[in-house]
């Protein structure tokens, strides 16, 4: 059974085309929420950490937010250079996080 | 700060074969992973280590060993090598914080 679900797995948007990206999960005792962004032939690199519900993170064109069953990842106004693969993974419990399998997002100019 | 380093970068092996993958991180961080990355799937846990000389399984351990003799190193080592080990292979590390830092990968293919 996942625990961790991504949507949409691929998304195209035009330069300037706002949108987000959903990340939903099933474990009980959430811990912690992980956005990170992994370029092609790449390591992921960390984009933001959220803990509880309603807790929101911004950085740049990125704002995430976590409600208790899903956190979203909204794009405003997207450049192509926000083309990558974005991907979550919870903290449930002890020492280990569990990965989705991302959404690719293309942004044409 | 290299931050996490991993060799080599892409390897092709023969089925039956062995191989060791490095990894290496310079930011003291006690908590170190090994995960492998398949297409269209989530990155699944091999092995983690909490601190030099402790080890534990993952979610996908079967195939493989690490062993952590110091904070820095924590390599994977693959045995009679199959091919559903081609994959890509991703170190990471971690401090208190749960901010996991990944190295470059290594790009894995077994024929």
């Amino acid at each position: 059974e996942d625990q961790v679900t991504q949507s949409p797995e691929a998304l195209r948007l035009q330069e300037g085309e706002s949108s987000s990206l959903n990340c939903s999960y099933t474990v009980s005792g959430l811990r912690g929420l992980f956005w990170y962004r992994q370029d092609p032939g790449k390591g992921p690199e960390f984009l933001f950490t959220l803990y509880s519900a309603g807790e929101e993170k911004e950085k740049e064109r990125l704002k995430a937010t976590l409600t208790k069953k899903e956190s979203f990842l909204h794009i405003t106004a997207p450049k192509p250079e926000d083309s990558t693969t974005y991907l979550c993974a919870v903290w449930e419990y002890g020492n280990k996080l569990v990965f989705g399998a991302g959404t690719i997002l293309r942004v044409k100019s | 700060n290299a931050g996490v380093t991993q060799t080599p970068k892409f390897r092709i092996l023969k089925i039956g074969q062995s191989m060791t993958l490095q990894c290496a991180q310079d930011m003291n961080h006690n908590y170190m992973y090994w995960y492998r990355q398949d297409p269209g799937m989530g990155l699944k846990l091999i092995y983690y280590s909490v601190g030099a000389g402790i080890t534990d399984k993952g979610e996908v351990p079967n195939g493989y060993n690490v062993s952590r003799s110091t904070t820095e190193d924590f390599p994977l080592r693959l045995e009679l090598a199959a091919p559903s080990q081609t994959s890509v292979y991703f170190c990471a590390s971690r401090e208190d914080t749960y901010e996991q830092y990944f190295g470059p990968g290594t790009r894995l293919t077994v024929t």
